[in-house]
């Protein structure tokens, strides 16, 4: 079966810009996740969708980042205006219905240079 | 809230050797799941083994197997017969709602 597809892979922007990154998560995953890991740590989830409705985005800055997923398929995270400190590798994740001890389908990331 | 901590930044271990990660957490909850992830460099996370809290017995994939102390929150991970391809970066994760991953441990094979 295909795996979570990220695109881009890689992004460089300057500060204060704005950047976009998609995921298209597994056929038939109702639960889809942003994370968000720095160098030298463990990922952050940003973000967890249960189809098209948003089940917890507490550790989401919300002043300037936002999330949709449109149909409850695919999913885009914009930054804007982007910091210095987003400089981050952006992991989509999907799973059936998101409980238990389920696992975590993972993409291979964006990995994003705020210079 | 729930905190994962893993104490080895990074461990390294001669290939067809046993290594041991160690992994702790803290929760108040009795009931949740945990779970060891690989990370290779191409970034995408592979999960290595996971176990139900509600349950005794330690889990166990192939070569991997956990150390399951529920009264200690500890879930240590134990690789048997290292090879080269499990050389990656290791995380740690506590689920009861969201799941939360330590900051990693790196794995370092060599021949």
């Amino acid at each position: 079966e295909a795996g979570v597809a990220q695109s881009p892979r890689y992004k460089i922007i300057e500060k204060r810009q704005s950047v976009a990154f998609w995921c298209n998560p597994i056929s038939g995953h109702a639960t889809l996740y942003w994370y968000q890991q720095i160098l030298g740590q463990g990922p952050k989830l940003l973000i967890q969708f249960q189809n098209n409705g948003v089940v917890d985005d507490s550790q989401l800055p919300k002043d300037r980042f936002s999330a949709e997923r449109l149909k409850g398929v695919d999913s885009t995270l914009k930054i804007q205006p982007a910091k210095l400190e987003d400089s981050a590798v952006y992991l989509c994740a999907s799973s059936l219905d998101g409980t238990g001890v389920e696992k975590l389908f993972f993409g291979s990331g964006t990995q994003l240079s705020v210079l | 809230a729930q905190t994962v901590t893993q104490s080895q930044p990074e461990m390294s271990v001669q290939e067809a050797e046993t290594v041991t990660l160690s992994c702790t957490y803290d929760t108040s909850e009795s009931d949740y799941y945990l779970f060891w992830y690989k990370q290779p460099p191409s970034r995408q996370m592979i999960l290595v083994i996971r176990q139900e809290a509600y349950k005794q017995q330690n889990a166990t994939e192939n070569r991997f197997s956990v150390n399951f102390q529920k009264a200690a929150k500890s879930f240590s991970l134990k690789i048997s017969d290292s090879q080269l391809g499990d050389a990656a970066m290791y995380f740690c994760a506590y689920r009861r709602r969201d799941m939360r991953f330590g900051a990693g441990t790196r794995l370092t094979v060599k021949p």
